[in-house]
């Protein structure tokens, strides 16, 4: 079947650094998606992992392993406005290029 | 360049009562989703357009839910009639390139539906 796991919750301070994990089961594999969501708002797009390895956008960095079938989002330099969900999903060519969700990882950052 | 809209941001309705909600995709793209999102959940596939075809609607209750994309640009999503478990955000996204391996999903801020 098909399944996306992350972390629930997630707690970090203010200017510090956080990893947020995503592992996947999914029956097939043409990228990986992370997603900003705040509270009451839309999904914005994060970033797009298709080949392995280390995709970096200023504070944010995602990594894939297909391999592994796991994928992780790094936020450096934390800020108060980075507090939201993060939602991971995989775009499955078996599923008519369906997006596969994650539950999504809520990240609170404290002072 | 404007976003996804949707309207209304918020519904609150009884049960056993019609709703719609609307949708206008970013201009220029073909793909237009409806997604269900419930609390502290990922978001649910109901149906995707391919301009006015409904390419995949296998996750759409069509006893009570149905949508319309007539001219390939706009979208309406409707439930008839609504039950106490439908209430959820209902989210609608565009895409430009037809849904396939290059192709990314932006998404409109979100109806908020409450079936008392």
């Amino acid at each position: 079947g098909q399944n996306i796991d992350q972390p629930t919750e997630m707690t970090a301070t203010e200017g510090a650094i956080v990893q947020i994990n995503c592992t996947y089961q999914t029956s097939g594999f043409n990228g990986l998606f992370w997603y900003q969501q705040h509270a009451g708002e839309a999904p914005t797009f994060l970033s797009y992992n298709v080949l392995d390895g280390l995709e970096e956008k200023g504070r944010f960095s995602s990594f894939l392993s297909r391999s592994k079938g796991y994928s992780y989002l790094l936020l450096k330099e934390l800020q108060m406005k980075d507090s939201a969900s993060y939602l991971c999903a995989v775009r499955d060519p078996d599923s008519n290029y369906q997006l596969i969700w994650g539950a999504g990882t809520k990240l609170i950052i404290k002072p | 360049e404007a976003g996804v809209v949707q309207s209304p941001r918020y519904k609150i309705i009884e049960k056993k009562q019609p709703v719609a909600f609307w949708c206008n995709p970013i201009s220029g793209h073909n793909t237009l989703y409806w997604y269900l999102q419930n609390l502290g959940q990922g978001p649910e596939l109901l149906i995707r357009y391919e301009n006015e075809e409904a390419v995949d609607d296998s996750q759409l209750p069509k006893d009570r839910f149905s949508a319309e994309r007539l001219k390939g640009v706009d979208s309406t999503l409707k439930i008839q009639p609504a039950e106490l478990g439908d209430s959820a955000v209902y989210l609608c996204a565009s895409s430009p390139h037809g849904g396939g391996s290059t192709d990314t999903q932006y998404f409109g801020p979100g109806t908020r539906l409450t079936v008392l």
